[in-house]
């Protein structure tokens, strides 16, 4: 059973419309994180958090923005939707023993950008 | 800067069948952590394994091995016996303690098909 749910796990939607992807998990983990994902499958890390209030920007310059208002919701939205957006969206989470814990992924959100 | 690379873009195999997975490194941290996952069709990765740097003793889960040679930045994955339900993309990853454990860095991922 899934501990962080991703929702939608499909999404088609025309260029130009603000679209939110939502994460939220139920382990009480402090850092979450969003990866996408190329067709080409690397994972690129775009947004991480370290905890409530506090959001970065990772290594892979992204246009989206995110939130972290509550510890169990990450939402990431795209305010203007564009074709380059179109790609694999995985959110994950981590508790709060720094390097050494594995990330928690949910099914990930697919969005196509016509 | 830290980087991780998996060279097999994509293996193919009979079932029962061994096969390895390589993972190649580099960091300059002295203090890190390798991880395996597993990506099957469904999407979703699933955490398969993690080694910290200190810890060079090789691990073997049922028909899974990983093979950690520090000499070499190398962080191999063994199946034996193949199975279709092995079909999946796998990924090595890297995490530094100079980041704070924040940024996992992750490989291109091998893609394994399984035949029967």
């Amino acid at each position: 059973e899934a501990d962080i749910y991703q929702t939608p796990r499909y999404l088609v939607i025309g260029t130009g419309k603000k679209i939110t992807l939502e994460c939220s998990q139920t382990m009480g983990h402090d850092k979450m994180y969003w990866y996408q994902q190329d067709p080409g499958m690397e994972l690129h890390l775009i947004h991480y958090s370290y905890g409530v209030n506090s959001t970065e920007k990772g290594d892979l310059s992204s246009e989206s923005t995110v939130s972290r208002i509550r510890t169990e919701h990450f939402p990431l939205t795209l305010e203007s939707a564009r074709p380059s957006h179109t790609s694999q969206y995985l959110c994950a989470s981590s508790d709060r023993q720094t390097y050494n814990s594995p990330l928690h992924f949910g099914n990930g959100t697919r969005l196509t950008v016509t | 800067a830290q980087k991780v690379t998996q060279a097999q873009t994509e293996i193919s195999v009979v079932e029962k069948e061994d096969v390895t997975l390589d993972c190649v490194y580099e960091t300059r941290d002295t203090t890190y952590y390798l991880f395996w996952y597993k990506q099957p069709p469904s999407g979703e990765l699933v955490f398969l394994i993690r080694r910290n740097s200190f810890d060079e003793q090789n691990e073997i889960s049922g028909r899974y091995s990983w093979n950690f040679q520090k000499s070499t930045s190398s962080f191999n994955f063994t199946i034996t016996a193949s199975q279709v339900v092995d079909s999946a993309v796998y990924f090595c990853a890297l995490s530094e303690a100079g980041t704070g454990g924040f940024k996992t860095i992750f490989g291109a991922g091998t893609r394994l098909f399984v035949k029967a």
